[in-house]
């Protein structure tokens, strides 16, 4: 399987300022052939299910405010919320769907500081 | 705009097996665009992928979850269900379903994020 981490486990970030998540998968999952990271990453509000942000890593998702993105390749990822807005406190999550068993990271917790 | 909806019993007994069904409205089960999925979240915890289906009846699991899983489709009722065998406290979660994106790798069909997902449910496993 291939395990996905992501660090820190929470932070808190002022209003206006940058919020920056890191997933790391423990193994590549760039795909040579089409040169594509086959990597998403999700929003979770409290009580809420997911909501998809990015997909290929870096293609942010239809209506999803450009503050939002998606960077990396291979192994290390990082998604950027580059001015913080008070609805953006949530649980963030990457997923890897290189190989099955899909695999989500454990999440990072995004607050206000 | 496609919508999915979890059904089913919020509590389970132990050993016994937990059955939920996810309608799917706002477009068709049977579309190549997607596979359809399932996974939990246990209470204050992370996400699990628990497997998917295609229309077809092709299915594909996790397999930590395998030996106990059964997700099967019904076609003319828009649904796919999931059974979860043997349960214990540990099952306790919420259950969401979600249409897995299916995109082609070469003509290789491939299965990838989810979106939508449906709203989930609670399942406490409790005698």
């Amino acid at each position: 399987d291939i395990v996905m981490t992501q660090s820190p486990d929470s932070l808190a970030v002022s209003l206006g300022e940058r919020a920056t998540i890191n997933c790391k998968s423990s193994q590549s999952v760039l795909y040579s052939s089409n040169n594509k990271n086959y990597l998403t990453w999700y929003q979770q509000k409290a009580g809420q299910p997911p909501k998809l942000l990015i997909y290929w890593a870096s293609t942010r998702e239809s209506g999803v405010p450009d503050r939002f993105s998606g960077s990396g390749s291979g192994t290390d990822f990082t998604l950027t919320i580059s001015s913080l807005q008070a609805e953006d406190v949530a649980v963030y999550y990457c997923q890897q769907y290189y190989n099955t068993p899909l695999t989500f990271g454990g999440g990072t917790k995004v607050e206000i500081k | 705009q496609l919508q999915l909806q979890e059904s089913g019993p919020g509590l389970v007994k132990p050993s016994e097996t937990l059955s939920l069904t996810c309608t799917v409205s706002g477009g068709s089960i049977s579309s190549s665009s997607y596979y359809w999925g399932w996974i939990r979240q246990p209470p204050g915890k992370g996400l699990e992928w628990i497997g998917s289906i295609y229309y077809s009846g092709n299915t594909y699991y996790n397999p930590s979850l395998k030996s106990r899983v059964t997700i099967s489709v019904d076609t003319s009722k828009n649904q796919f269900s999931l059974k979860l065998s043997s349960v214990t406290a540990a099952d306790t979660a919420v259950y969401y379903c979600a249409a897995d994106i299916r995109f082609l790798e070469w003509s290789t069909p491939r299965a990838g994020w989810f979106d939508p997902w449906g709203q989930g449910t609670l399942v406490t496993v409790s005698s």
